[in-house]
């Protein structure tokens, strides 16, 4: 069975404190792993996709990475505006665009 | 203007009631989805549609129908609501691919 599992559920970091956020994932095939970003009371915004094994993206303070059995999220130096829950989600091989969605992981960063 | 938008943002109703959620996008995109959101169950897909002649069921679509009227529109309706069906709901538009799919702002349902 498809599943994704994100760890830690919550985080809390000062500002400046780097950290890593993990997505674990098994899937028959992947076809794309996907990292978004949620606000309390608003919908999902998209942050990055990865493809293959060995893939990596940035933007800003966010860096995500890909290995065959999970994918990371390094936030480098975070700020308070950093904030919010990180969804990780898969997309299995096949041409049904389902997501499988982790459950989140929810960030704190104090000032 | 936001590509996505979703109506209501927020509706109280009671067990019995029908109900109906609005989807619209101007992205240009054919596919689209309606996911709901509990704490601690993550984001699961109700339904999907590819183009407006072809409608799938997602994991848990007992007790919700779709109706995809035009490539911008597409709603979920819960014909007889009941308490657990209390969440938030998402629409989602997805180009051609698969690819990234990009969401709306929710509406919260509360069902009493």
């Amino acid at each position: 069975e498809d599943q994704v599992t994100q760890s830690p559920e919550a985080l809390r970091l000062q500002e400046g404190e780097s950290s890593s956020l993990n997505c674990s994932y098994t899937v028959s095939g992947l076809r794309g792993l996907f990292w978004y970003r949620q606000d309390p009371g608003k919908g999902p915004e998209f942050l990055f996709t990865l493809y293959s094994a060995g893939e990596e993206k940035e933007k800003e303070r966010l860096k995500a990475t890909l290995t065959k059995k999970e994918s990371f999220l390094h936030i480098t130096a975070p700020k308070p505006e950093d904030s919010a829950t990180y969804l990780c989600a898969v997309q299995a091989a096949g041409n049904t665009g389902k997501l499988i969605f982790g459950q989140g992981t929810t960030l704190q960063v104090k000032p | 203007d936001a590509d996505v938008t979703q109506t209501p943002r927020n509706r109280i109703t009671k067990t019995g009631k029908r109900i109906m959620l609005e989807c619209s996008q101007t992205k240009g995109h054919d596919r689209m989805y309606w996911y709901r959101q509990d704490p601690g169950l993550g984001l699961r897909l109700i339904y999907y549609s590819f183009d407006v002649k072809d409608i799938n069921k997602g994991e848990i679509s007992d007790g919700y129908s779709v109706s995809r009227q035009a490539q911008a529109k597409f709603s979920l309706s819960l014909e007889s609501a009941i308490p657990n069906q209390t969440a938030l709901y998402f629409c989602a538009t997805e180009g051609q691919g698969p690819d990234t799919q990009y969401f709306g702002p929710g509406t919260r349902l509360t069902v009493l």
